[in-house]
């Protein structure tokens, strides 16, 4: 069953404008991670948040997570068009299996 | 900045032919990883590897796909009679415990 779920599935904004996306999980995490992919090539490691935090930033990335909800979110303020990409959720299970939610596309219209 | 790299970029093999993809991680990192991403589709984990020998594996890895480490630097996923349905990029990953490193992918056509 997969672990994180992302939405929206697409997300158009113009420049300047923030972009949220949304992930929910199902099982118990120690952490949850966001990695960008840009169209093609690989996934890059973006932002972690710990089980024991509500909030984290990161230059224009601001992540939130809800553990009693099996939420997070991920917000990129003041985006620009090198934003465009696919953004994905990812958590560990108890076997040390890295899964993927089925990603966010973002397209920053300049 | 530590990578992981990939071999090669791209292949493109024969329906029934074996195809090794090829992948350094980063050297002091203890677990590995590769995952598959059908073209607009989700990344999708097929298998781990720590200490020399499979962690976990996905239903999608069956007797058609094998792990090596075969030298101290090298991860090899050998998947050994393609399909049609095998046509995917391949990522290989590398973590020491939290973030996860990946190569830039090997894109996959079989034809």
């Amino acid at each position: 069953s997969q672990q994180g779920e992302e939405d929206p599935q697409a997300l158009s904004i113009q420049e300047g404008e923030n972009a949220t996306m949304n992930c929910s999980y199902k099982t118990s995490i120690n952490n949850l991670q966001w990695y960008r992919q840009n169209s093609g090539r690989g996934l890059v490691h973006l932002i972690l948040i710990r089980s024991n935090e509500r909030e984290k930033h990161s230059g224009r990335l601001r992540v939130t997570l809800d553990t009693s909800k099996k939420s997070s979110s991920l917000l990129i303020t003041a985006s620009r068009a090198a934003d465009t990409a696919s953004y994905f959720c990812a958590t560990y299970n108890a076997g040390n299996m890295l899964t993927f939610g089925g990603g966010t596309r973002l397209m920053v219209k300049p | 900045e530590p990578e992981v790299t990939q071999t090669p970029s791209h292949q493109v093999t024969q329906m029934g032919q074996e195809v090794i993809l090829r992948c350094v991680p980063i050297s002091n990192h203890l677990y590995f990883y590769w995952y598959r991403q059908i073209l607009g589709q989700k990344v999708e984990f097929l298998v781990s590897f720590y200490n020399n020998e499979i962690s976990e594996k996905s239903e999608i890895f069956d007797d058609q796909f094998s792990v090596e480490r075969p030298d101290g630097s090298n991860f090899t996923l050998k998947i050994r009679s393609t399909k049609l349905e095998d046509s995917a990029m391949y990522f290989c990953a590398s973590t020491s415990w939290t973030e996860a490193f990946f190569g830039q992918g090997t894109r996959l056509t079989v034809v």
